[in-house]
């Protein structure tokens, strides 16, 4: 079946260092990849998202990649601050099933950022 | 910025009550969404909803789900009979489109006690 899921857990780092979040997906009809980012006790918030036909996007202090020859999907976070920290969850939209919308998340990775 | 809302931030209710969760979705948005996130796993999709029915549902999304749009603005989910596993963190989330590559906007979400 598809799955969608990250490499770690936690992971710890020093305010100021970079940060690079995994996943890696296992349906290759998907088109459609977001990170979202879950503080404790609120909803996912959208931070970045890629298409099938990119293999790279960045945003304000944020980069996407990904690499679609082995399903592998980073979140890279420049100078980590400690409102970083958070859950990161990427996502799949699934395509698959038709226009829906439907997303299929990973386990998520916890992000500490030390001071 | 537009956002999703949802009401009651918390509730807790007795095994086999009837519950309805309340969204109102962003303004200009066609597509709406529930997804659960059982507490410390991952966020899941529950069902997806245009033009007054439902698109596609996951097999979480039983006869004791159902969803409503009673007007122009707000977006139910009921639980008829709650069970002991329903309790969770339910996201409503909504869309322009239900595209794929279209931006899927979460709210804060309802956290469901079921006692």
């Amino acid at each position: 079946g598809e799955s969608v899921g990250l490499h770690l857990p936690t992971l710890s780092v020093q305010e100021g260092d970079n940060s690079i979040i995994n996943c890696a997906y296992s349906n290759s009809a998907s088109d459609y990849f977001i990170w979202y980012k879950q503080e404790s006790g609120k909803g996912p918030q959208f931070i970045i998202d890629i298409r099938s036909n990119m293999d790279k996007r960045q945003g304000q202090r944020v980069t996407v990649l990904l690499n679609k020859t082995v399903k592998h999907l980073s979140l890279q976070i420049a100078a980590t601050q400690p409102g970083d920290s958070a859950v990161y969850f990427c996502a799949e939209n699934n395509h698959g099933s038709g226009n829906t919308g439907k997303l299929i998340f990973g386990q998520g990775t916890t992000l500490q950022v030390k001071p | 910025e537009p956002e999703v809302t949802q009401t009651p931030s918390h509730q807790v209710t007795q095994m086999g009550q009837e519950v309805i969760l309340r969204c109102v979705p962003i303004s200009n948005h066609l597509y709406f969404y529930w997804y659960r996130q059982i507490l410390g796993q991952k966020v899941e999709f529950l069902v997806s909803f245009y033009n007054n029915e439902i698109s596609e549902k996951s097999e979480i999304f039983d006869d004791q789900f159902s969803v409503e749009r009673p007007d122009g603005s707000n977006f139910t989910l009921k639980i008829r009979s709650t069970k002991l596993e329903d309790s969770a963190m339910y996201f409503c989330a909504s869309s322009a489109t239900g595209l794929s590559g279209n931006t899927i906007y979460f709210g804060e979400g309802s956290w469901l006690t079921v006692v």
